[in-house]
């Protein structure tokens, strides 16, 4: 069964760029699925939906986040990253990552943890 | 954006009770819907995908039901720890979810 960690710095400076990683236990980036995303939830609201994005390249963004987020796999690492540049306040939230394992739809059913991520100088 | 309107936004209930919680599109989502429980605190869970497919290890005592722009998750019986915040995802036009409903002990 898989597991996905969250890493990264837990204080962003604003207008400097989010970076996490998702670290895959458990089975092969490559394998094991097909289908890995981004989720967020600023504190005491609800989730947001950032990115997904498919072994064979295709991705799919948030509209109102398009223009700032990368998301990329290493398979050499069994990690995948999530870049989110030009952060505000707005963007604290806890950050999650998740897959698909079980099941052939596009919906979530393995989650990190989640990483809480404050913007402040 | 597909909007998703949830309600109740809270809804309070006894253990033993049968709890039924909405979940409204803006459009037609066809049958690509599903529920997550989220716990304070903990990653939210999948119970149910394309509106009434159970996932993996989730008791039968959740059940979802509906297509197009109404949908329906029903608790027939509440265990103490089904006390939680409930979230509607849509996967028909990117990805969205709903606002939540918190299901709290009456």
């Amino acid at each position: 069964q898989l597991q996905l960690q969250e890493s990264g710095p837990g204080l962003v400076k604003p207008s400097e760029t989010l970076s996490l990683t998702c670290g895959v236990s458990g089975g092969s980036i490559s394998s094991s699925s097909d289908y890995w995303g981004w989720i967020r939830q600023p504190p005491g609201k609800g989730l947001e939906w950032i990115v997904s994005t498919y072994n064979s390249g295709s991705t799919y963004y948030n509209a109102s986040l398009k223009s700032r987020v990368t998301i990329t796999l290493d398979t050499s690492k069994n990690v995948f990253s999530l870049k989110l540049n030009s952060v505000t306040a707005a963007d604290t939230a806890v950050y999650y990552c998740a897959t698909r394992q079980y099941i052939q739809s596009n919906y979530f059913d393995h989650w990190g943890q989640g990483i809480l991520v404050t913007v402040s100088t | 954006e597909t909007v998703l309107t949830q309600s109740p936004a809270t809804l309070s209930l006894s253990p033993g009770e049968r709890a039924t919680l909405s979940c409204r599109a803006s459009e037609n989502v066809k049958n690509y819907l599903a529920w997550y429980q989220q716990i304070p605190g903990q990653a939210p869970r999948l119970l149910i995908y394309d509106a009434s497919n159970r996932a993996t290890g989730v008791p039968a005592r959740f059940s979802g039901s509906g297509s197009g722009t109404d949908f329906t998750l029903t608790i027939s019986s509440l265990e103490p720890e089904d006390f939680a915040i409930y979230y509607c995802q849509q996967r028909e036009n990117w990805i969205t979810f709903g606002q939540g409903t918190r299901l709290e002990i009456k």
